[in-house]
């Protein structure tokens, strides 16, 4: 079974710096791998889509990688802003029917 | 971009009620949908897949009898729990994936979540 995992569980950092927050799974057999947002008490937000051919997709001042044989994706966040505070969780689809194995998230506070 | 609506937003109801919570694709065709439950500062659990006009596909140690699920129609999903208790207490969660004539594949859209608090 896909297990995710993202690490750290918790991050800390003052406005302007960047964010580099770590997805790692077990079976490099991936469909694709997908970052989300999710705000206190709030569904879900689509931040990248990476299909399981592609390295890296990239979006303003996100930019994730995937590293299919390494079992790692990376999301970069640059030049952090407050409104960036959040927490971030790495998804990996495990087939074609839309099927998603979640790690626990990152959880993000930018302070000012 | 796609919309994905929950309702209701939030529920509180007495230990062995039922309680139906909805999931629309407002502006999209969603040929399948998901439904997830989130325990406080975990993550998302997928609980079971439903496809429009068939039965749903439930994931291990999910209680089919317990968390009745409906895919009446392309842009309907609906999760009834059933006798619900407090242990049931949870964020659930729905998506939904276009398909066809959508032309929305593989990207998910996420609702924005039902609290339910089972008394």
């Amino acid at each position: 079974k896909q297990e995710v995992t993202q690490i750290p569980a918790a991050l800390s950092v003052p406005e302007g710096e960047n964010l580099v927050l770590n997805c790692s799974f077990t079976d490099s057999a991936i469909y694709n791998l997908q970052w989300f947002r999710q705000d206190p008490g709030k569904g879900l937000t689509s931040l990248l889509l990476i299909q399981s051919s592609q390295r890296e997709q990239t979006s303003g001042r996100l930019n994730a990688s995937l590293d299919k044989s390494s079992g790692r994706s990376t999301l970069y966040i640059a030049a952090s802003q407050p409104g960036d505070s959040a927490t971030y969780l790495c998804a990996v689809g495990t087939d074609s029917w839309g099927k998603f194995q979640f790690g626990a998230g990152t959880q993000v506070v930018v302070t000012p | 971009g796609a919309v994905v609506s929950q309702h209701p937003s939030r529920v509180i109801c007495k230990s062995g009620t039922s309680v139906k919570i909805e999931c629309r694709s407002l502006d999209f065709q969603a040929t399948t949908m998901f439904w997830y439950r989130q325990f406080p500062k975990q993550s998302l659990m997928l609980m079971a897949t439903s496809n429009e006009g068939s039965k749903a596909t439930y994931e291990q140690g999910v209680e089919k009898d317990k968390f009745l699920i409906n895919h009446a129609s392309l842009t309907l999903s609906t999760l009834t729990v059933t006798s619900a208790h407090p242990e049931d207490s949870s964020f659930y969660i729905c998506s939904a994936r276009g398909g066809g004539a959508s032309g929305l594949t593989d990207t998910q859209y996420f609702g924005p979540g039902t609290r339910l608090t089972v008394l």
